[in-house]
């Protein structure tokens, strides 16, 4: 039940498309979703989130789509570039403990 | 300001030794947590440390295992008895506080590899 399943594992994506990454999980005590990108050699950095009582966070070209009945939610990067080629990581807090998704390697063909 | 710093960046020992990495937090920030991150996963969460409180230690995989923060700030994450699976990079996040939702800042890690 503390678990959190991202999807996929890696993607592709062309310059100035968009990239989608899709995570769930199960408990309903989890209290804030923030996703992390992380680049080679670096620790995750935090690069946007979202509190359960919000549908839709937009931070420049980044958007989070919360579903709270499906237990869904999900990272939206517009006009991706290559500069977003990193691995990003889906998070959900309970218990005042992140819990991790698996990690997405996102990479962005110029 | 200065983020949060590991040490060492690498470190490779023979099974069956004991290793210690180090924390450094922001300044200022209540809470420390520890991280293990294998290749091609997640994180997972280790052991979490709040102020003055007893710690979190509820993901620490085996008794090999130890940690511990030292006048609230720096923190120590002991394993003994090293074992090939110990292999991963350890991370370090602090936060303002752990009972607000508050942004953990993570140190680059200690890539620990055992031969």
């Amino acid at each position: 039940q503390q678990q959190v399943k991202q999807s996929p594992q890696s993607l592709i994506v062309q310059k100035g498309g968009i990239s989608i990454i899709n995570c769930a999980y199960e408990n309903t005590a989890f209290d804030y979703f923030p996703w992390y990108q992380q680049f080679p050699g670096k620790g995750p950095a935090l690069l946007i989130a979202i509190r359960p009582d919000v549908s839709e966070k937009k931070e420049g070209r980044f958007t989070i789509s919360f579903n709270k009945s499906a237990k869904q939610f999900s990272l939206h990067i517009m006009d991706s570039q290559p500069g977003d080629s990193a691995t990003y990581f889906c998070a959900a807090r309970g218990a005042q403990k992140l819990v991790f998704g698996q990690g997405t390697r996102l990479t962005i063909n110029p | 300001g200065a983020g949060v710093s590991q040490s060492p960046s690498n470190k490779v020992t023979e099974k069956g030794k004991d290793v210690e990495l180090r924390c450094d937090p922001i300044s200022g920030h209540t809470a420390l947590y520890w991280y293990r991150q294998s290749l091609g996963q997640g994180l997972e969460f280790l052991i979490y440390f709040q102020g003055n409180s007893a710690p979190d230690k509820s993901g620490l995989p085996s008794d090999r295992f130890s940690a511990e923060r030292t006048g609230g700030s720096v923190s120590t994450l002991t394993i003994q008895r090293t074992q090939q699976e110990d292999s991963a990079v350890y991370l370090c996040a602090s936060s303002l506080s752990s009972g607000m939702i508050s942004e953990q800042y993570f140190g680059p890690g200690t890539r620990l590899t055992v031969t």
